[in-house]
C-alpha cells in the first residue's frame, strides 16, 4: 500500500527554467509534508516543508504547494540550476520522525 | 556541529548471518530513527528510539532490533539475514521529543547510510 506516490520517475529541465515535481498521498491523517533531495553516496538532505494548515511555503528558489482536497503536493524550483540535479523525495508524517516517503524523482537540469 | 555519522559504510554478509550497524546522532539531537532504502525505492521507516526506548516501529519483523545509548548514539541489529535485506540503511536524528509534531520533530538529519549486501 503506497501511501505516498511520486508518479514521475524522472524529469529533465533546462537551466533557468522551472522544475515542478509532484507527489500524491492517500492518508488523510498526514499533517506534515517535506521534500528531501539526495545526491549519490550521501544521505537525504532536508529541503523544505509545509504543515497541513498551510497551502504554500517559500524558501528562496523553492516553493512547496499543498492541495489537501486533492491530496497533492508539488515542489517548484525557479530558476533551476545544474546543481539541483539530484533525486527528490517527498515525505509525509503523522507523528514526529516517522516519515513515509515516495519512490523519488530523478531531476536532471541541463546547462 | 557534526552531522550524523554511520558505520560501516559498506558490508557484505551471507544469508543467515547477523549484522550490527552503528549511528552517531547529530550534536543536540536526542531522537534516532532508522530507515531501509531498497534499490529504486524511497526510504522505509524501521523504528525510532527516544530516551533509550523504542518509540515506534514500522512494518518490519522482530529480527530487526535496535538500541539507543545514553549519548543518543544507536545500533541497528538484523538477525537471520535474508537476501531481501540487501539495502541502504539510513540513520536519522532529530531534536524532537519523541512523537512530537511540527518541524522540530519531523525535520530529520540523515547520515550517508550503510550499504548492506546479503549473498
Amino acid at each position: 500500500d503506497q501511501q505516498v506516490k511520486q508518479n514521475s520517475p524522472s524529469l529533465s529541465v533546462q537551466e533557468g527554467r522551472i522544475s515542478i515535481l509532484n507527489c500524491d498521498y492517500t492518508n488523510s491523517m498526514f499533517d506534515y509534508f517535506l521534500w528531501y533531495k539526495k545526491y549519490p553516496a550521501e544521505g537525504p538532505t532536508f529541503l523544505i516543508s509545509i504543515s497541513s494548515i498551510k497551502d504554500k511555503n517559500e524558501d528562496g528558489r523553492f516553493t512547496v504547494f499543498l492541495n489537501k482536497s486533492a491530496k497533492h503536493l508539488s515542489l517548484h524550483i525557479v530558476p533551476s540550476q545544474p546543481g539541483d540535479s539530484a533525486v527528490y523525495f517527498c515525505a509525509a508524517s503523522t507523528w514526529g520522525g516517522k516519515l513515509t516517503f515516495g519512490q523519488g524523482t530523478i531531476l536532471t537540469v541541463h546547462p | 556541529e557534526t552531522g550524523v555519522t554511520q558505520s560501516p559504510t559498506h558490508l557484505i554478509k551471507t544469508r543467515g548471518q547477523q549484522v550490527t550497524l552503528r549511528c552517531s546522532s547529530q550534536s543536540g539531537h536526542n531522537t534516532v530513527s532508522w530507515y531501509q532504502q531498497a534499490l529504486g525505492q524511497g526510504p522505509q521507516f524501521i523504528f525510532q528510539y527516544y530516551r533509550e526506548e523504542e518509540n515506534g516501529r514500522g512494518n518490519f519483523p522482530p529480527r530487526f532490533s535496535g538500541l539507543q545509548f545514553p549519548n543518543y548514539s544507536s545500533e541497528l541489529n538484523v538477525n537471520a539475514l535474508e537476501l531481501d535485506d540487501s539495502a541502504l540503511y539510513l540513520c536519522a536524528s532529530s531534536p524532537g521529543t519523541g512523537r512530537g509534531r511540527g518541524s522540530g520533530a519531523n525535520v530529520l538529519t540523515f547520515g550517508a547510510g550503510s550499504r548492506l549486501t546479503v549473498l
